[in-house]
C-alpha cells in the first residue's frame, strides 16, 4: 500500500530532551516536506527536500533540524524541544520536484507532541 | 512570501445544503491552488486543484473557481453529505512553498 509513515503517533516529552521524528515513504517521491499544525493557524510549513541531500527551510524552521540521506526517509530533528513546540507535526510527500512543489501532496497521520 | 486568508472558520451546514469556503491570496505570481480534506485523526488528503490558467474545475459535487484579478478562489460543495463533515484547507503555491490557509471546519447536519 503506497503511504507515509511517521513514528512515534504520540510523545510526550520534557524541555531539552532530543528527539526525532521519523518519516518514510514507499512511492519513490523526491519531495518531502514537514508541517506543524496549530489551531487557528493551519498548517505552517517547518522544511522541505527537493530530493536526496537537498533540503531548505520553510516558514518556522527556528528549533528543528532535517536530513534527507535517502530518498525514502526524512527525519525530523528537535535538538533541545521547548513548550513553543507542543503541536501536530506531518510530514508529507509528493511524486517530483518539478514545477517545484505543484504536485498533490499525500501525508502521514501525524505525530501529536507535548513539551512538558 | 505568500499569504492566504481563508473564511470562514467554522461552517455548519444542512444536509442537502450547499458549502462555499473562500480564500484569498497575496502574491499575484501564485499559479497553483490545491484544497485539502482533513478528517479527525488524519492527515491532509487532496480533494481539487486548479492552476492558474484555469476559471473552474468541477469534480462530482466539488468545484473550485478562481478569480486571479482579485486573488481570490473558492470551494463549492453542493448537496452535502454527513461525510463532507471535516475540515478543509485551502492552499497556494509559489516557487516550491505551499502556504495554508488557516482552515474551515464544516460540520454537516442531519
Amino acid at each position: 500500500e503506497a503511504q507515509v509513515t511517521q513514528n512515534p503517533r504520540y510523545l510526550i516529552t520534557v524541555t531539552g530532551k532530543k528527539l526525532t521524528v521519523t518519516c518514510s515513504q514507499n512511492m519513490n517521491h523526491e519531495y518531502m516536506s514537514w508541517y506543524r499544525q496549530d489551531p487557528g493557524l493551519g498548517l505552517r510549513q517547518i522544511y522541505y527536500s527537493m530530493n536526496v541531500e537537498v533540503t531548505d527551510k520553510g516558514d518556522v524552521p527556528e528549533g528543528y533540524k532535517v536530513s534527507r540521506k535517502e530518498k525514502r526517509n526524512f527525519p525530523l530533528i528537535l535538538e533541545s524541544p521547548s513548550p513553543n513546540q507542543t503541536s501536530l507535526y506531518f510530514c508529507a510527500s509528493s511524486l517530483s520536484s518539478r514545477g517545484r512543489g505543484e504536485n498533490e501532496q499525500f501525508f502521514g497521520p501525524g505525530t501529536r507532541l507535548t513539551v512538558l | 512570501g505568500e499569504n492566504v486568508e481563508q473564511h470562514p472558520s467554522t461552517l455548519s451546514v444542512q444536509e442537502g445544503d450547499s458549502a462555499v469556503i473562500k480564500c484569498t491570496y497575496s502574491d499575484s505570481a501564485s499559479n497553483y491552488f490545491p484544497w485539502y480534506k482533513q478528517e479527525l485523526g488524519k492527515g491532509p488528503q487532496l480533494i481539487i486543484d486548479i492552476r492558474s490558467n484555469v476559471g473552474e474545475k468541477k469534480d462530482q459535487r466539488i468545484a473550485v473557481t478562481l478569480n486571479k484579478t482579485a486573488k481570490h478562489f473558492s470551494l463549492h460543495i453542493t448537496e452535502t453529505q454527513p461525510e463532507d463533515s471535516a475540515v478543509y484547507f485551502c492552499a497556494a503555491i509559489r516557487w516550491g512553498k505551499l502556504q495554508f490557509g488557516a482552515g474551515t471546519q464544516v460540520v454537516v447536519t442531519p
